[in-house]
Order: structure tokens, then sequence, then C-alpha cells
């Protein structure tokens, strides 16, 4: 069964707005990584997040980790149209596991 | 640049044909991985391989087949038993054979059936 389960599957918010994504999960994890994927492409790695943390952030995304709900948020501040893409999560229970992911639209 | 590339960008095989997915990278990474995409989906593992001459099955390995005989190199073949091809494949690499390390993704291989 699938490991991490991304909600909402799909999300369409204009530039200049936050937009939230949040992941949920079934056993414990070691990590928790998010990836992004535009059209066409490879994934890009955007941030690893580890068990004992609950909040990490890197430029304009702010991950966050709650362990005890089995669950994670990614979200991106001030949106911009290239953001448009779909977001994975990755959940590290010994060998990494990808969720159904997300996928935004930014309009400009 | 270092990176990871994946060749050919569209293949299309036909019915009993074996074709070859190639994989290369240039990171100087021990780990290689390969996934199957479907439409909307996420990502399956296939096979990966933590060392040159050493490779695992994940959870979709029937009908396809791996070598790594070079750190470099993790070509997949997908054989004429794997029935439902067609889907979209990415070939990763990660510097250690932890999983908690971020993996690096080739820009795939799109597989479609004649």
């Amino acid at each position: 069964s699938q490991q991490g389960e991304e909600d909402p599957q799909a999300l369409s918010i204009q530039e200049g707005e936050n937009a939230t994504m949040n992941c949920s999960y079934k056993t414990s994890i070691n990590n928790l990584q998010w990836y992004r994927q535009n059209s066409g492409r490879g994934l890009v790695h955007l941030i690893l997040i580890r068990s004992n943390e609950r909040e990490k952030h890197s430029g304009r995304l702010r991950v966050t980790l709650d362990t005890s709900k089995k669950s994670s948020s990614l979200l991106i501040t001030a949106s911009r149209a290239a953001d448009t893409a779909s977001y994975f999560c990755a959940t590290d229970a010994g060998k990494l596991i990808f969720g159904q992911g997300t996928t935004l639209q930014v309009k400009p | 640049d270092g990176g990871i590339t994946q060749s050919p960008k569209y293949l299309f095989r036909k019915e009993g044909q074996n074709v070859t997915l190639s994989c290369e990278q240039n990171l100087n990474h021990d780990a290689m991985y390969w996934y199957r995409q479907d439409p909307g989906q996420g990502l399956r593992l296939i096979y990966y391989s933590q060392i040159v001459n050493d490779f695992q099955k994940g959870d979709i390995a029937e009908g396809y087949s791996v070598s790594r005989e070079k750190k470099e190199s993790f070509p997949l073949t997908v054989t004429s038993a794997q029935k439902n091809p067609t889907a979209f494949y990415l070939c990763a690499s990660s510097k250690g054979r932890q999983s908690n390390q971020p993996q690096h993704f080739g820009d795939g291989t799109r597989l479609s059936i004649l």
C-alpha cells in the first residue's frame, strides 16, 4: 500500500498567493523528502526533513513534519507562474517511497 | 556540469521486442535507481543498485532487467515479458547507499508501443 499520500491532488491559485500541500503516511519514517517535477521532466529534490525536525525553510519553501500525526506539509509562499509543477513527497522507512503528487497550477 | 543523462528521450517498441534505456551519471554516485511513472501517478521502483556489479529488485521488477558493470552506467532493458511497458521511465542516483540521501534524476525516457 502507498506510504505517502498527497492532498489535494490538484491545486490552482493566482500568482502571489500561498500554496499548501499535505502529505500523510502510515509507518514510522527516518526522514521525508519533497520533490518537484515539471511536465515531461525528471524530479528535482527540494528539501529533506529528518524525523527529529519539526520545521525547515529553504527560500520561499517551508516544510513542517508532525510525526505524531504522520503528516507533513509543504508551503510555497508568494507563488509565481514558474512554480507550476507537480510536487511529490517521499518517505524514507528504509527505502524511499513516493506519493502520487499534487499538481499545482499558478495563474499569472 | 554534473548530472544524469537518459537516452533516448522517446522510444517505441514493437511487440516481442526487447528495448534498452540508457542512464549515465557523472556525479560519482554509488547508488542508482530505475523508476516507472504512469500518468497522474507517483514513482514505482523497478530496480536499484548500491554498488557496481550488484543490483536488487524493486517493487515491480517483472519484465525488466538491469546491469551495473560500471559506476557511471545503469541501463534498463524492457523485455517482451513486460506486457504493459508504456510509461515514463526515470533514472536516479544518490551519493550514498542509504535512503536518507537526496536523489538526482534524469529527464526520463517515454516508452510507447507501436
